[in-house]
């Protein structure tokens, strides 16, 4: 069984502080690595996809970065604002087209 | 718009009842999919469709059935014989089956009392 894990699993932060977030996954057979955000009672939105080691991918204040020797992704909030309060998955996909979810970093993001 | 929408938002049920979960999508995507979400786990793969008229298991397949009668469609039945039912249920669909990025619904909660 293929086991995704994300930590941490909740994070308060302060509007303005930076924060990063972890996706780890296991790297043999690996094709690629998505991240998702989840608002409350909405749909989760893709934000990222990555395949190659050492893939950087930004969008607007969020940045994600890959390891795919060492198994692990990086996720940045660069200056948290509320409306970055949702859930962020990671999910890893590979060559047997098997797709694996963590089970998400919460984030809270407080006036 | 296009999109994927799942009624309803909320449902509850009585034990032994089997009930119906509601997957449309306007994507004109061919492969559909179901998945669980437990507290603290990840999404859990019930059961997907790589093209209409075809259906395949995926990891916690028992108790529960699909179909994919349209393209536009892919209802599923939580059963009788689905242990613990109680749980978040999304759904999603892809241009192909596979790796690529998905597109979700916003969910149904489902609570069997």
């Amino acid at each position: 069984i293929l086991n995704v894990e994300q930590s941490p699993q909740s994070l308060h932060v302060q509007e303005g502080d930076s924060t990063n977030f972890t996706c780890s996954f296991p790297s043999s057979n690996f094709y690629a690595l998505h991240w998702y955000r989840w608002e409350t009672a909405k749909s989760p939105e893709a934000l990222f996809v990555m395949t190659l080691n050492g893939d950087e991918k930004k969008k607007g204040r969020i940045s994600a970065t890959l390891n795919t020797k060492e198994g692990y992704s990086y996720l940045y909030i660069k200056g948290s604002q509320p409306e970055d309060s949702a859930t962020y998955l990671c999910a890893s996909g590979y060559n047997n087209n098997d797709m694996r979810f963590g089970a998400g970093t919460r984030l809270t993001v407080k006036p | 718009d296009g999109g994927i929408t799942q009624s309803p938002k909320y449902l509850f049920r009585k034990e032994g009842q089997n009930v119906t979960l509601s997957c449309e999508q306007n994507l004109n995507h061919d492969a559909m999919y179901w998945y669980r979400q437990d507290p603290g786990q990840g999404l859990r793969l019930i059961y997907y469709s790589q093209i209409v008229n075809d259906f395949q298991k995926g990891d916690i397949a028992e108790g529960y059935s699909v179909s994919r009668e349209k393209k536009e469609s892919f209802p599923l039945t939580v059963t009788s014989a689905q242990k613990n039912p109680t749980a978040f249920y999304l759904c999603a669909s892809s241009i192909r089956w596979g790796l690529t990025g998905k597109f979700f619904g916003p969910g149904t909660r489902l609570t069997v009392l």
